[in-house]
């Protein structure tokens, strides 16, 4: 069976720091890891990663993958209150009628303090 | 707005009573995928359809659990005899299959009580 492991689960840090996100994964049929961000509501996709070393970037949200650790990191440089959220890490599977589906972490709770 | 929408947003009802969720997915999506989550937790998968067609059921889908997609675009999620345990937020998302990638997109959700 699929299964997605985030840590930490939770981190309290304050305004202009650097986090550190990580989420491991064991797929029977990997196509990509993706990143989305939820704050009380519906998640928002922040990344898809399917090549290993190739860091994405958005301002100040970058992400990479590592296939051969089975792993990714989120960075988030500066942080604001307004990244305040739980960040949660998806894999999609590519095998047969399971294509496409995606498996989720339990979910990293960051809490940003002013 | 072209992005997902989902019918109610919030539902209460009393355990026994059978519920209906709707999805409508961004147009031009062939993929729909439905999802629950519980507090604490990230979404698990429930079902999903290509087209109108059903691909997968997850084993969490006990028999009281139903989805459609009869045309292809909008889909309902039904829940016979609700029971406690079935409160949580009902996520669709939706995604375009081809070269380009096959991000899902979700809705804003429906979260369902039973009391």
């Amino acid at each position: 069976e699929d299964k997605v492991v985030q840590s930490p689960l939770s981190l309290v840090v304050h305004e202009g720091d650097t986090v550190t996100l990580n989420c491991s994964y064991e797929v029977t049929n990997f196509r990509s890891l993706l990143w989305y961000k939820q704050e009380k509501k519906a998640p928002t996709f922040l990344f898809m990663l399917t090549s290993s070393g190739i860091e994405k970037k958005s301002g100040r949200l970058s992400s990479i993958l590592d296939k051969k650790e089975l792993s990714s990191i989120l960075n988030i440089t500066a942080t604001q209150t307004g990244d305040s959220a739980i960040y949660l890490c998806a894999v999609a599977n590519a095998g047969g009628t399971s294509y496409g589906k995606l498996t989720f972490g339990q979910g990293t709770i960051l809490t940003v303090h002013p | 707005d072209t992005g997902v929408s989902q019918d109610p947003r919030h539902k209460i009802t009393k355990r026994g009573q059978n519920v209906t969720f709707r999805c409508d997915p961004i147009s031009e999506h062939n993929r729909l995928y439905w999802y629950r989550q519980t507090l604490g937790q990230g979404p698990e998968f429930l079902t999903y359809f290509q087209n109108e067609a059903q691909l997968e059921k997850s084993r969490l889908l006990s028999d009281r659990f139903s989805a459609e997609r009869p045309k292809g675009s909008f889909s309902t999620l039904e829940i016979q005899r609700t029971e406690q345990g079935d409160s949580a937020m009902y996520l669709c998302a939706s995604s375009l299959v081809g070269l380009t990638g096959d991000t899902q997109y979700f809705g804003p959700g429906t979260r369902l009580t039973v009391l």
